[in-house]
């Protein structure tokens, strides 16, 4: 079990460029959750697929965060344009299940930084 | 609201010694309840979970939790602290709305 992917895990950016982040989930899990993590605000929920659709995207903080679930094996997340303020640690999980009773697994992260 | 409390930001103790970590919740029924640990430039890996039965679960790396429903607390214990304890834990319960809701999170750091 290769556990959920992320990548890259670094990115370093300037304002108003586009950031795309990737990962892929464990196979055979058929939720997959993204997540932004920052000192100020800890870790909070930006949008989350069951079956590769998007349940609940409330998190998302604007119109220039957006996320797509293409198959079962993959999704992005984009920023565009970037922002500063946008710098954090965003993962990416993945359940067999909803998040209700089904435990999340982890990706390692990328740390965005926007300068 | 539904919320996940987690009173202490910052907790250090004694390598050998043992840990309490205070995790409160506020929900109408019986939550199902998580620990996670998130090691430095890692993500999150599940701890210990509580669904239903019994009260005191065990976990991974000798972890162990408590649910008390009277106190409305799912707190995080180990009877000896090792040095690669040293992370940070996060005490979690889903909302009716199926999302997964992250206390703030408390740092342990293990003296030698």
């Amino acid at each position: 079990d290769a556990g959920v992917i992320q990548s890259p895990r670094h990115e370093v950016t300037e304002m108003g460029q586009e950031v795309t982040l990737r990962c892929k989930p464990i196979s055979g899990h058929n939720s997959l959750f993204w997540y932004r993590q920052t000192m100020m605000r800890g870790l909070e929920l930006l949008i989350y697929f069951n079956n590769n659709v998007p349940i609940d995207d409330s998190g998302m903080p604007e119109d220039r965060f957006s996320a797509k679930m293409p198959n079962a094996s993959f999704s992005t997340l984009k920023i565009q344009p970037s922002e500063p303020r946008d710098s954090a640690v965003y993962f990416c999980a993945s359940s067999q299940g909803g998040s209700n009773n089904s435990p999340l697994h982890f990706g390692n992260g990328t740390r965005l930084t926007v300068t | 609201a539904q919320s996940v409390t987690q009173p202490d930001i910052h907790i250090t103790v004694s390598e050998g010694a043992s840990l309490e970590l205070r995790c409160n919740y506020s929900y109408g029924a019986t939550p199902y309840l998580f620990w996670y640990v998130q090691s430095p430039g890692q993500g999150l890996q599940l701890l210990l979970k509580y669904f239903s039965g019994d009260t005191l679960v065990q976990g991974i790396k000798g972890f162990e939790a408590e649910f008390k429903r009277s106190q409305s607390s799912f707190n995080l214990r180990k009877p000896s602290v090792h040095w690669s304890d040293a992370a940070e834990y996060f005490c979690a319960a889903p909302s009716n709305t199926g999302k997964l809701i992250f206390g703030q999170g408390t740092t342990l750091q293990v003296k030698p």
